[in-house]
């Protein structure tokens, strides 16, 4: 399968504990974009990797999160000192940049994280 | 600032009937749409998008309409069939010398297509 994959799918955590979630993207594909979804609402975007370069954070994406991509290929989400609003489905999507004539991004399954 | 707003949060339809789900906008920015569909514990998957350029596009059961006076477009599927249901999501990108790719999202309309 040459698809976007997650790592974990679920994860549960105690508040104040720290998690970090893993996405392997389409291997040609130099984009690579992080959601978060929540119960009832649409992907919200987080941040945007083209090749190892961070090029845009979104406002929701607080001090206690940071996102790498450190050789330009797997990416990934770390968040401090969870809390129970950071509970949600974190998606990850990559796009092979330039000369997409649909715009798509292809999404991996998402990771799952429950803040207890 | 809901830039993609999806006002219907659900839908039923019979099966074989036409489904049509719709989508606005506020962002005049927007230069192509999307739409994804999503099944219960799995990402989003592409589903058929159009260009601001033009006003209908078709794949298949799926025909996606754009009404940009309006800042309207919508999604007709004929005929619906039982395995469509799922939850779909409008989504918009902005296109410019710096594009970045991201689309943003509505909040999605459950289909459920009943046999």
């Amino acid at each position: 399968d040459t698809g976007v994959s997650q790592d974990p799918r679920h994860k549960i955590t105690k508040r104040g504990q720290n998690v970090t979630f893993r996405c392997d993207p389409i291997s040609e594909h130099n984009r690579l974009y992080w959601y978060r979804q929540t119960l009832g609402q649409g992907p919200e975007f987080l941040t945007y990797f083209q090749n190892e370069a961070q090029l845009e954070k979104s406002r929701l994406l607080s001090d206690r999160f940071s996102a790498e991509r450190p050789k330009g290929s797997f990416s990934t989400l770390e968040i401090q000192r969870t809390e129970q609003g950071d509970s949600a489905m974190y998606l990850c999507a990559s796009s092979p940049g330039s000369g997409t004539n649909t715009g798509e991004l292809f999404f991996g399954e998402g990771s799952r994280l429950t803040v207890l | 600032d809901q830039q993609v707003k999806q006002n219907s949060p659900s839908l039923s339809v019979q099966e074989g009937r036409i489904s049509i789900l719709n989508c606005d906008y506020t962002n005049s920015m927007f230069d192509y749409f999307l739409w994804y569909k999503k099944y219960p514990a799995e990402g989003p998957t592409f589903l058929i998008s159009i260009s601001s350029i033009k006003d209908k596009n078709e794949d298949g059961r799926f025909t996606v309409f754009l009404n940009k006076s309006a800042k309207h477009l919508s999604l007709h599927i004929v005929p619906s069939q039982p395995g469509d249901s799922a939850v779909y999501f409008c989504a918009a990108g902005e296109g410019s010398s710096s594009n970045t790719g991201k689309l943003i999202f509505g909040q999605g309309t459950t289909l459920q297509v009943k046999p």
